[in-house]
């Protein structure tokens, strides 16, 4: 079965400090990672991805750091801002004809000012 | 915004009503998809058409029907639903399936079932 899990369930962190995101998945056939950020009231907007082949990608303050070998990824947010306060989303994508995104269950972070 | 529009922003029905969501795309993509998001669960992918043609039915019961006149405008018709189809349904699209799969959203349709 096709899954991703998704921890933690919510986060709390401070003005400044680095927010951490988990994810795991056990499908082999996915090849491309993307992270989502949604707003109350809006749909989610893709903030980052990134491909088996490398083991990080940055951009700005967002880092996605890929461990392929144990099947896990992870998005952390660098000096997080009370205006990061999102759930966030990790997926992941199937290969074939009809490609797919499966998402992780989602973080509702929270950043105190 | 996104480019990908969704009407009606909330809707409450009730289980012997007939009701459509739309969704509208202006990004020139040609694969559109309708997902549903309900709390503290992951996105459920329902369908996903590409270049008008129905190519993914996740198990979705029937009371749920898509249709995708163009590749710009993607409908769902809804009947005879269940209090635990109340969800927010999203609509999506992409340039096509077998690329990258960089999915734009918008923004869904609140949808209550009484």
């Amino acid at each position: 079965q096709q899954q991703v899990k998704q921890s933690p369930q919510s986060l709390i962190v401070q003005k400044g400090g680095i927010s951490i995101i988990n994810c795991a998945y056990e499908n082999t056939a996915f090849d491309y990672f993307p992270w989502y950020q949604q707003f109350p009231g809006k749909g989610p907007a893709l903030l980052i991805a990134i491909r088996p082949d490398v083991s990080e990608k940055k951009e700005g303050r967002f880092t996605i750091s890929f461990n392929k070998s144990a099947k896990q990824f992870s998005l952390h947010i660098m000096d997080s801002q009370p205006g990061d306060s999102a759930t966030y989303f990790c997926a992941a994508l199937t290969t074939g004809s009809a490609r797919q995104l499966t998402f992780g269950s989602g973080t509702q972070l929270t950043v105190l000012p | 915004e996104t480019g990908v529009t969704q009407t009606p922003r909330h809707l409450v029905m009730g289980m012997t009503n007939k009701k459509s969501l739309k969704c509208e795309q202006h990004l020139g993509h040609n694969a559109m998809y309708w997902y549903k998001q309900s709390a503290k669960k992951p996105l459920e992918l329902m369908f996903v058409y590409s270049l008008e043609e129905r190519v993914e039915n996740n198990s979705v019961p029937s009371r749920f029907s898509p249709e995708c006149p163009n590749s710009s405008h993607l409908f769902l018709h809804l009947h005879t639903l269940q209090p635990e189809d109340s969800a927010l349904y999203l609509c999506a699209s992409s340039h096509r399936t077998g690329g990258l799969g960089e999915q734009y959203f918008g923004p869904g349709t609140r949808l209550t079932v009484t």
